[in-house]
């Protein structure tokens, strides 16, 4: 069973600070990992997508990738309170695109 | 900004009742999916879909469930006999514009309540 496991939290950071996302994966066969935000009863929102090891920077965020490790994380500079939402970490294997989420790990910003 | 968009947003039926859940994936997107969220749960992968045919689909996905493209637009996904435990956000994505599934987009979801 390939799992994509996250800590639930909540992880709660102060307005400004750096917040800290992880995900570990089971399937060393993995290409493609996403992360998305959910906001309280709406869809997932795709933020950041990576696929190399190593890290991808787009304005505040930062994913980062280790496959030996089979580690994804993501950091968030200069967190705000409207960035207080679940953020799931996705992962892809294969050609057909299927997407594994974890749980999810929720974050509070706290002003 | 083209994105997916869902009808209904809230479905409620009875047990034992078909319905039909409707989705305009994002124009020119080749890939289209199918997922649910049961309250509190993880994101599920249910079905993908490619080239007019299913291209994988999970264990959640028996014989109740069918996907179907009627039109150049549209993308539905039927539940023929609903269950209890089909109620959940059912999101639809779609993805790809060069022939390989890269970032997926969801839709804004149809909550399905079974009674």
């Amino acid at each position: 069973q390939k799992e994509v496991e996250q800590n639930s939290g909540p992880l709660s950071v102060p307005e400004g600070a750096i917040a800290s996302l992880n995900c570990t994966y089971s399937d060393r066969g993995s290409q493609s990992f996403f992360w998305y935000r959910q906001y309280s009863g709406k869809s997932p929102e795709l933020i950041m997508s990576i696929y190399s090891n190593g890290d991808k920077e787009d304005g505040r965020f930062t994913a980062q990738l280790n496959k030996a490790s089979q580690y994804v994380s993501l950091l968030i500079r200069d967190s705000q309170p409207s960035d207080s939402a679940t953020y799931l970490c996705a992962v892809s294997s294969g050609n057909t695109g299927k997407l594994i989420f974890g749980q999810g790990t929720t974050l509070q910003v706290k002003p | 900004e083209p994105e997916v968009t869902q009808t209904p947003s809230h479905q409620v039926t009875q047990m034992g009742q078909e319905v039909i859940l409707r989705c305009v994936p994002i124009s020119n997107h080749l890939y289209f999916y199918w997922y649910r969220q049961i309250l509190g749960q993880k994101v599920e992968f249910l079905v993908s879909f490619y080239n007019n045919e299913i291209s994988e689909k999970s264990e959640i996905f028996d014989d109740q469930f069918s996907v179907e493209r009627p039109d150049g637009s549209n993308f539905t996904l039927k539940i023929r006999s609903t269950k209890l435990e089909d109620s959940a956000m059912y999101f639809c994505a779609s993805s790809g514009l060069a022939g390989f599934p890269l970032e997926q987009f969801f839709g804004p979801g149809t909550r399905l309540t079974v009674l």
